[in-house]
């Protein structure tokens, strides 16, 4: 099975930072990359899908990029609303696994 | 507006059984390819199972192959996951979850979730 690696499993940033955050396939999975957002104590919601088209009613300063093997969620301008955990998946073909996560936090 | 309501979980004994039900409305149900969804307490996201909404293709997580079944009911809008010798590891919030399109892909639409426990 194709295993999903995040990096880095936690990170701090101040407000107004760009943050970078690296998921990674074990084999390639073409653009079948989906990211999402998870508020404490929320559902999760769908960001990026086709490893980088913003889902609609997601602020642009979410983005989303690469294919194959390597891809990144990048948020321009951090905002206090944007803690959270944040997850890829891929969905090329089942298992669809998760990556195990990132959280998010304002410094 | 989509809408998504688990129902069905709860506290069962280990080698217990236990069928989830989740009743969507606000869209075309039968066009879309259906997940389930599980999060352990304090654990991140993993995928359990989801079921095609072209030809009820069916695929599972090998942590649950062989003890769960996921099925639907088209005329009632209703996604099932019949879980079967649950175990203590089984414990999670599960979510009902609608993807974007007929085959599983990315999901757009989730269900407030449904705790199950497993525990003696």
């Amino acid at each position: 099975d194709i295993q999903m690696t995040q990096s880095p499993s936690s990170l701090s940033a101040s407000v107004g930072d760009r943050v970078t955050i690296t998921c990674r396939a074990s084999q390639g999975i073409s653009n079948y990359l989906a990211w999402y957002q998870q508020k404490p104590g929320k559902v999760p919601k769908l960001l990026i899908y086709a490893a980088s088209t913003l889902q609609s009613g997601v602020p642009s300063r979410f983005s989303g990029s690469g294919s194959g093997t390597d891809f990144t969620l990048t948020i321009t301008s951090l905002q206090p609303e944007d803690v959270a955990t944040y997850y890829c998946q891929k969905y090329n073909s089942a298992p669809h696994t998760f990556g195990q996560g990132t959280k998010l936090e304002i410094k | 507006e989509v809408q998504l309501l688990e129902s069905g979980g709860g506290l069962v004994q280990p080698g217990g059984s236990l069928r989830l039900s989740c009743a969507a409305s606000g869209f075309s149900f039968s066009n879309y390819a259906m997940s389930w969804v599980r999060q352990a307490p304090g654990e991140g996201l993993e995928w359990v199972s989801d079921i095609s909404g072209s030809d009820d293709s069916t695929d599972y997580a090998d942590s649950v192959k062989g003890r769960f079944t996921i099925s639907r009911d088209n005329s009632k809008n209703t996604l099932y996951l019949q879980m079967n010798s649950l175990r203590a590891d089984d414990t999670a919030v599960y979510y009902c979850a609608k993807a974007r399109s007929k085959v599983p892909a990315a999901i757009n639409h989730w269900g407030q979730g449904s705790l199950v426990t497993v525990s003696s």
